[in-house]
């Protein structure tokens, strides 16, 4: 499978802990971007890499959120101290930046459940 | 108010049934437009671009109106696997960071 993948799947965890997401974008892909869903919405972007340098962040991504993209291929979202706010759907995308419109292509998602 | 518009629906159609959603986008800037489909559940995946001048793919027709802010998609024929989300989406440009409506759901029946 050459889509973008994300894991793990599903991660419940207790308010107060923290928790690390991974993202591998399709190979040749070197814009990568997280976005967040929460029900009835649609994603909210969180940040964009173009290779290994984070180029935007969202006012969305408080000082608890870090992502990184050390050698510009696979990216780890982390959100320290969790909250019951930070419960939604985190998406994964990446687009090639060879010719303009390129589309995002999305991974499964990682389901977050804040308890 | 939201950066890109749409109306939730649901819209319950029968099969075979012409359905067109419509939303409107507040940044008259915006450069890049699509419509996205998302499956309960599932990731969104990109139905189709849209062009100023409109385009076509099979049963989905997609509008674009710069001057309204308007972009639009019309649905021919609608077939039980259409049932899902239909996602708005905008770009600024560049980088294409993607601005997303909430989405409109689309159930078809027979």
């Amino acid at each position: 499978d050459t889509g973008v993948s994300q894991n793990p799947r599903h991660k419940i965890t207790k308010r107060g802990q923290n928790v690390t997401f991974r993202c591998d974008p399709i190979s040749e892909h070197n814009r990568l971007y997280w976005y967040r869903q929460t029900l009835g919405q649609g994603p909210e972007f969180l940040t964009y890499f173009q290779n290994e340098a984070q180029l935007e962040k969202s006012r969305l991504l408080s000082d608890r959120f870090s992502a990184e993209r050390p050698k510009g291929s696979f990216s780890t979202l982390e959100i320290q101290r969790t909250e019951q706010g930070d419960s939604a759907m985190y998406l994964c995308a990446s687009s090639s930046d060879r010719g303009p419109n390129q589309p995002q292509h999305f991974g499964d998602g990682t389901r977050l459940s804040i308890l | 108010r939201k950066e890109v518009e749409q109306d939730p629906g649901p819209f319950n159609v029968p099969e075979g049934a012409t359905v067109a959603f419509n939303c409107t986008y507040s940044n008259s800037a915006s450069q890049s437009f699509f419509w996205y489909r998302q499956d309960c559940r599932k990731e969104p995946k990109l139905l189709m671009s849209v062009y100023s001048s409109g385009n076509e793919d099979g049963r989905f027709t997609a509008q674009l109106n710069r001057a309204s802010q308007y972009i639009s998609l019309l649905i021919r024929d609608s077939k039980l696997s259409d049932s899902a989300t239909y996602l708005c989406v905008v770009s600024p440009g560049g980088y294409n960071k993607l601005i997303f409506g909430a989405g409109t759901r689309l159930a078809v029946h027979p």
